[in-house]
């Protein structure tokens, strides 16, 4: 149990252009999902936090209004990257906390943004 | 703030051999201390985790760690190295339950390259 997967998996985009970034647990529910970035052969930087029916809180430094996060259901949580730029290439990663005593996140397989 | 080191980007070792990657921590509290691989393709998966309790920790895949608070070190250990254990693996701290999802500092990895 506790698999969270990202859709798509690779997307190749033209600078300008939004781009959605589903992650979703697929058999438990997460009231909470965190975004991360991952550049390569770099560590994974946490961009936001997402709650289910709550505004997204986001770390020092991430644009919220370039990085749109909604989290309309408790399976469910989006990111949107808006107008996009070459330097918005990267690995974006997904993670499910399952249930709030847990304390273990749940990773999804990533999702590779090429920006032209 | 907390923080996360590891010492060794790219360790090599044989098949069969034994292993240990080092990782560092920072934290004011307790730390609530993961150790994630990632291979290609695939999300970061859960080895082991550290809250409380017995300092030696035992995960999957044979894999253990220790937490050792006077050195602030966590270090990952396995008795016989896999040519599948091939990956990159992560040292992660979090802020802890506190009612709230706990947020995660990772280390930058280490890659781990497995001889036959």
């Amino acid at each position: 149990g506790a698999v969270v997967s990202q859709h798509p998996s690779w997307v190749i985009c033209k600078s300008g252009t939004s781009v959605k970034i589903e992650c979703r647990s697929l058999d438990f529910q997460a009231t909470t999902m965190f975004w991360y970035r991952q550049f390569p052969k770099q560590s994974l930087m946490l961009m936001a936090t997402s709650n289910e029916g709550s505004k997204a809180t986001y770390e020092q430094g991430v644009e919220k209004d370039k990085f749109l996060i909604n989290h309309a259901s408790l399976t469910l949580s989006t990111l949107t990257v808006t107008s996009a730029h070459p330097e918005d290439s990267s690995f974006y990663i997904c993670s499910a906390e399952r249930g709030p005593s847990t304390d273990t996140q749940y990773f999804g397989p990533g999702t590779r943004l090429t920006v032209l | 703030a907390q923080s996360v080191t590891q010492p060794d980007i790219h360790i090599t070792v044989s098949e069969g051999a034994s292993l240990e990657l080092r990782c560092n921590y920072s934290y004011g509290a307790t730390p609530y201390l993961f150790w994630y691989v990632q291979s290609p393709g695939q999300g970061l998966q859960l080895l082991l985790k550290y809250f409380s309790g017995d300092t030696l920790v035992q995960g999957i895949k044979g894999f253990e760690a220790e937490f050792k608070r006077s050195q602030s070190s966590f270090n990952l250990r396995k008795p016989s190295v896999h040519w599948s254990d091939a990956a990159e693996y992560f040292c992660a701290v979090g802020e802890g339950y506190t009612g709230t999802a706990s947020k995660l500092t990772f280390g930058t990895g280490t890659r781990l390259q497995v001889t036959l």
